[in-house]
């Protein structure tokens, strides 16, 4: 099985920057994704790491360490529409488990 | 992004009925689809894999005689919830995987969900 954890809650202000964690056990592995869910719709493709690494693109940046099982989603200039759920999902034979997810919150 | 359809977005059904639940890969081809389930503010949880031309994986606790799932084409999965209960309410969502990127590209993409409450 898999075990996932982040912190349930984040917030900071617009313009910011915040980092999630992510820590997962996964017994077989092939990649970590980040999605992103607004409240009542369903999860936007944010990231895809299957090496050890930062992954940049635009505000949002994701790392990953597989020897260690962490990943964290960087998110830069932070705008009050990034106010989400932020999902971290490790695949196994891209089947993905999901944690409870981190709710950001964006304050002006 | 690809994109990913799915029909309808919200149904209100009757308990005893059974609702059917489609699943579009609109601009790519996807051999495999996942079908989730997710409850108020609780995780996605993966249901089963939806294999094209070949039966469904399900996940355990999953009952695959009450959740069909048809895999019919590369563009299309269906999940039919039978003899749907109140207990079955949910936002059902599927995703498929997009092969043609393959490799570091990788991806897959959600639909928007399926919303059902059972009366």
């Amino acid at each position: 099985g898999q075990n996932i954890d982040q912190p349930t809650e984040m917030t900071a202000t617009e313009g910011a920057i915040v980092q999630i964690n992510c820590t997962y056990q996964t017994s077989g592995f092939n990649g970590l994704f980040w999605y992103q869910q607004h409240a009542g719709e369903a999860p936007t493709f944010l990231s895809y790491n299957v090496l050890d690494g930062l992954e940049e693109k635009g505000r949002f940046s994701s790392f990953l360490s597989r020897s260690k099982g962490y990943s964290y989603l960087l998110l830069k200039e932070l705008q009050m529409k990034d106010s989400a759920s932020y999902l971290c999902a490790p695949a196994n034979d891209y089947k993905l488990s999901f944690g409870a997810g981190t709710t950001v919150t964006v304050r002006a | 992004g690809a994109v990913v359809s799915q029909h309808p977005s919200r149904v209100i059904c009757k308990s005893g009925t059974s609702v059917k639940i489609e699943c579009r890969s609109l601009d790519f081809q996807a051999t495999t689809m996942f079908w989730y389930r997710q409850f108020p503010k609780q995780s996605l949880m993966l249901m089963a894999t939806s294999n094209e031309g070949s039966k469904a994986t399900y996940e355990q606790g999953v009952e695959k005689d009450k959740f069909l799932i048809n895999h019919a084409s590369l563009t299309l999965s269906t999940l039919t919830v039978t003899s749907a209960h109140p207990e079955d309410s949910s936002f059902y969502i599927c995703s498929a995987r997009d092969l043609v990127s393959g490799g570091a590209e990788d991806t897959q993409y959600f639909g928007p969900g399926t919303r059902l409450t059972v009366l």
